[in-house]
């Protein structure tokens, strides 16, 4: 079975570009999850969404985080405009219920310079 | 603010000795997970305890669980060198998943 698959696994831009982060969960999972790992915060639940709704964005830092889920096989999290603070690994992760392991993607390794 | 913290932060160890990570807690939870992330890769599930059990085992790993001092083991027994990862643990509230900080464990052949 393909897991959760994430692109690109490595993004390098500049600062004030945009950048968008994409998600393919596992098929037949309702719930998909976008973190944020960095070595001061740890991991950390930015948004997640039950069958294509965002159901808690709490974790979205500032405006200029975005995440759509136009459908039950694609998510996206956009960043406009980057800054060198947002730099961190994003990962993706998927689930089929509450109370279910969470399955991760391999992330998105994103340096904003 | 994380909900889990795991102890010890590192830890180093000889290949075929036992492994001991703790994880507390602070809130009520539906259930605890272990997960283990190997360097550059994202997070693999390992093992999921409910609230109502005590232990659960898997292969070489043991977990257990006493909601009265909130507080979680992961035993890894006979250690091998691909066991070396971080390992975290994550309380299971209604819905969210928080993770702890993890531990880094080092298998020494």
């Amino acid at each position: 079975d393909a897991g959760v698959i994430q692109s690109p696994r490595h993004e390098v831009t500049e600062m004030g570009q945009e950048v968008t982060l994409r998600c393919k969960p596992i098929s037949g999972h309702d719930y998909l999850f976008w973190y944020r790992q960095t070595m001061m915060r740890g991991l950390e639940l930015l948004i997640y969404f039950n069958n294509n709704v965002p159901i808690d964005d709490s974790g979205m830092p500032e405006d200029r985080f975005s995440a759509k889920m136009p459908n039950a096989s694609f998510s996206t999290l956009k960043i406009q405009p980057s800054e060198p603070r947002d730099s961190a690994v994003y990962f993706c992760a998927s689930r089929w219920d509450v109370g279910q392991p969470q399955h991760f993607g391999d992330g998105t390794r994103l340096s904003i310079l | 603010s994380q909900q889990g913290e795991e102890d010890p932060q590192a830890l180093s160890i000889q290949e075929g000795e036992n492994a001991t990570m703790n994880c507390s807690y602070k809130t009520s939870i539906n259930n605890l997970q272990w997960y283990r992330q190997n360097s550059g890769r994202g997070l693999v599930h390992l093992i999921l305890i409910r609230s109502n059990e005590r232990e659960k085992h898997s292969g070489r790993l043991r977990v257990t669980l006493d909601t009265s001092k909130k507080s979680s083991s992961l035993l890894i027994t006979a250690s091998r060198a691909a066991d070396t990862a971080s390992y975290f643990c994550a309380t299971q509230g209604a819905q969210k998943l928080v993770f702890g900080q993890g531990t880094r464990l080092t298998i020494n052949p």
